[in-house]
This record gives C-alpha cells, sequence and structure tokens, in this order.
C-alpha cells in the first residue's frame, strides 16, 4: 500500500514571499504524483504531475515541484505568491502498475496568503 | 466542453434517509471514480467504475453504501438510510482511459449533510 504524508497542515505567507508546501510518500512500488488545488467549496484542480523525465516539473500559476527519489518526497515551490493563491493543496500518488487513476491524497495543506 | 458535472452540489437527509449523488463525466470519459472528504481530512478513495462495471470498491464501506454507471445516464451513488457520519464532500472524477497516469478531472463536489 502506499500513503502520502503532507508535513504541514497550516502555512501562513505574506504576499509576494516564497513559499514549499512538503510532501513525502511512502511506496513498495513505483507511483506518479500530483499536486492538486482546492479553492473554497470547489473540486480539485490538477497543478502539475511528474510520470518520468526530468524530477523538476512546471505547472500552473507559476508552481513547481521537484521529485526526490531518494528522499522519497514531492515537494511543491513557488517564487512569489499571490493573494489568490490562497486555497487547499493535496498531494497524490497512485501506482505505476495498475489500471485507472486511483488517487491515494495526503490530508492537505491550507496555504493562506496575507497582504 | 463541460466539466464533470455532480448534482446536487448540497443534499441534506434526516437520519434514516436514501442519498442519490449523481456524476456526468467529461465528454469522451468512461472511467468513473468517486471520493468522500470528511471533514479537516483529506480526499479517500472509494469506488472506479467504467460503463456498466465496478472495477474497485475496495474503498467503499460494506454496508449502506453502492455506486453505478449504467451504459446510459449519469453514475450515482447511493447511500442508504444514512447516519450522521456520512456528513462529508463527495466527489467524482472522470477520465479517458484507464491508465494510471491519465489525468483525472474533478466536479465541484456534493456536500452532504446529515440532521
Amino acid at each position: 500500500a502506499q500513503s502520502v504524508t503532507q508535513l504541514d497542515s497550516q502555512v501562513p505567507v505574506f504576499e509576494e514571499a516564497p513559499v514549499e508546501l512538503r510532501c513525502n510518500y511512502s511506496s513498495s512500488v513505483s507511483v506518479y504524483l500530483f499536486w492538486y488545488v482546492q479553492y473554497p467549496n470547489q473540486g480539485l484542480q490538477l497543478l502539475l504531475k511528474y510520470l518520468s523525465g526530468s524530477t523538476l516539473v512546471k505547472g500552473i500559476n507559476g508552481f513547481e515541484a521537484e521529485f526526490n527519489k531518494s528522499q522519497t518526497s514531492f515537494h511543491l515551490r513557488k517564487p512569489s505568491v499571490h493573494i489568490s493563491d490562497t486555497a487547499e493543496y493535496f498531494c497524490a500518488v497512485v501506482k505505476e502498475e495498475t489500471s485507472g487513476s486511483r488517487l491515494t491524497f495526503g490530508e492537505g495543506t491550507q496555504l493562506t496568503v496575507n497582504p | 466542453n463541460a466539466g464533470v458535472m455532480q448534482n446536487p452540489r448540497h443534499l441534506v437527509r434526516r437520519r434514516g434517509q436514501e442519498a442519490r449523488l449523481r456524476c456526468s463525466p467529461m465528454k469522451g470519459h468512461s472511467h468513473v471514480y468517486w471520493y468522500r472528504q470528511l471533514p479537516e481530512e483529506g480526499l479517500k478513495f472509494m469506488v472506479y467504475l467504467q460503463k456498466e462495471n465496478i472495477i474497485d470498491e475496495s474503498g467503499m464501506p460494506k454496508e449502506r453504501f453502492s455506486a453505478e454507471f449504467p451504459k446510459e445516464g449519469p453514475s450515482i451513488l447511493r447511500i442508504q438510510q444514512v447516519v450522521r457520519g456520512d456528513s462529508a464532500a463527495y466527489f467524482c472524477a472522470s477520465s479517458h482511459s484507464g491508465t494510471a497516469n491519465t489525468e483525472a478531472f474533478f466536479g465541484q463536489g456534493t456536500r452532504l449533510t446529515v440532521v
């Protein structure tokens, strides 16, 4: 079985500051990795995903994440955040050798950007 | 191309009643996934369906919960004899193929409140 740990439940930052949201995973098999964002009372929107190749992945809204296999991490970063980035962020994995996109999610990190 | 449509957005049921949640996948998508998000928690996989088939229901509670995805019409998640602990947001996602690296698109969710 696989599991995902998001190390911070809440991250408050000031506008234009950099931010890093941490994600570690545990799995006995190879996985694909995803970051989703959830705005209040909305569904989830894909920010970025790592399938293979370059370990630095760029996504929408200026976010990027780096896959580190030795540390089993997939931390999300943004060099300068905006008020509109305030949302819940979820890290997720899915086993490579499986059918369907059955995601295992972390508990989420609430990012709050203050003026 | 409309996204994943879930209805109703909000549903209030008294204890012991039945709840029916509907999900229309994106056009051309034949794979549907249901997730449950309890308050202050991440999303938990419930069931994976293709047209007329349940592929994986390992995340479904053994009693009172059922899901279907008929040849015509939306996917339905049915909860019989609801209890207060069923109060949660239920999200549906769809994908166009059954490979693990396929992006799943999420609906806005149905927020079920049991009173």
